[in-house]
């Protein structure tokens, strides 16, 4: 079963935009929300992260909204430049859960120049 | 510190051998994960360990996969026989606990032929 639906699965967006990627969860015990970006023949690195007492978190051109009423949280990447084409992938933790995290399917981006 | 270590980094064997991925985590991390990465199903969890210990293998597709945590700096992932159907990119991360996130190692491109 599926715990975090990630949306879309591929993304392509200009030099400059704004792509948004979104997930929604369904586990309303969930404490800790980090999104990984993984290039080709990469590992997934952490890119960013957000607990739910808050509701926006930003770190350089990378953003995260928050919405617990909607269970929902999207990464939102300012002035997107093609060095971020990349795979992202949001994930869930539990905490007491034993460190284990729930991964969205992955979002492909591509940035165009 | 040199990140997650993985070997080898690629594997190309034929269907029926006994193939052998390793792992050597963070030091100090207490957790360590085996992952799947596919086109086709994305990222999955196989196993993960907590102090060397497995907690949860209901990821692990067959009684064919294995693996092992003998000490805190090193894990196999064992597949025995291999199938071209395991064919994927096996990824290794570990974790320091308390939701401060997994890091991921290079990961093992396995090709079974």
């Amino acid at each position: 079963q599926q715990q975090v639906k990630q949306s879309p699965q591929s993304l392509i967006v200009q030099k400059g935009g704004i792509p948004i990627i979104n997930c929604a969860y369904e586990n309303t015990a969930f404490d800790y929300f980090p999104w990984y970006q993984q290039f080709p023949g990469k590992g997934p690195a952490l890119l960013i992260a957000i607990r739910p007492d808050v509701s926006e978190k930003k770190e350089g051109r990378f953003t995260i909204s928050f919405n617990k009423s909607a269970k929902q949280f999207s990464l939102h990447i300012m002035d997107s430049q093609p060095g971020d084409s990349a795979t992202y992938f949001c994930a869930a933790f539990l905490t007491g859960a034993g460190n284990m995290l729930t991964f969205g399917g992955g979002t492909r981006l591509m940035v165009k120049p | 510190d040199a990140g997650v270590i993985q070997s080898p980094r690629h594997e190309v064997t034929e269907m029926g051998q006994e193939v052998t991925l390793r792992c050597k985590p963070i030091s100090g991390h207490n957790s360590l994960f085996w992952y799947r990465q596919t086109m086709m199903r994305g990222l999955e969890l196989l196993i993960y360990f907590n102090n060397n210990v497995p907690i949860d293998d209901s990821g692990m597709p067959e009684d064919r996969f294995s693996a092992k945590m003998p000490n805190a700096s090193f894990s196999t992932l064992k597949i025995q026989p291999s199938e071209p159907r395991d064919s994927a990119v096996y990824f290794c991360a570990s974790s320091p606990g308390r939701a401060l996130g997994q890091y991921f190692g290079p990961g093992t491109r396995l090709t079974v032929t």
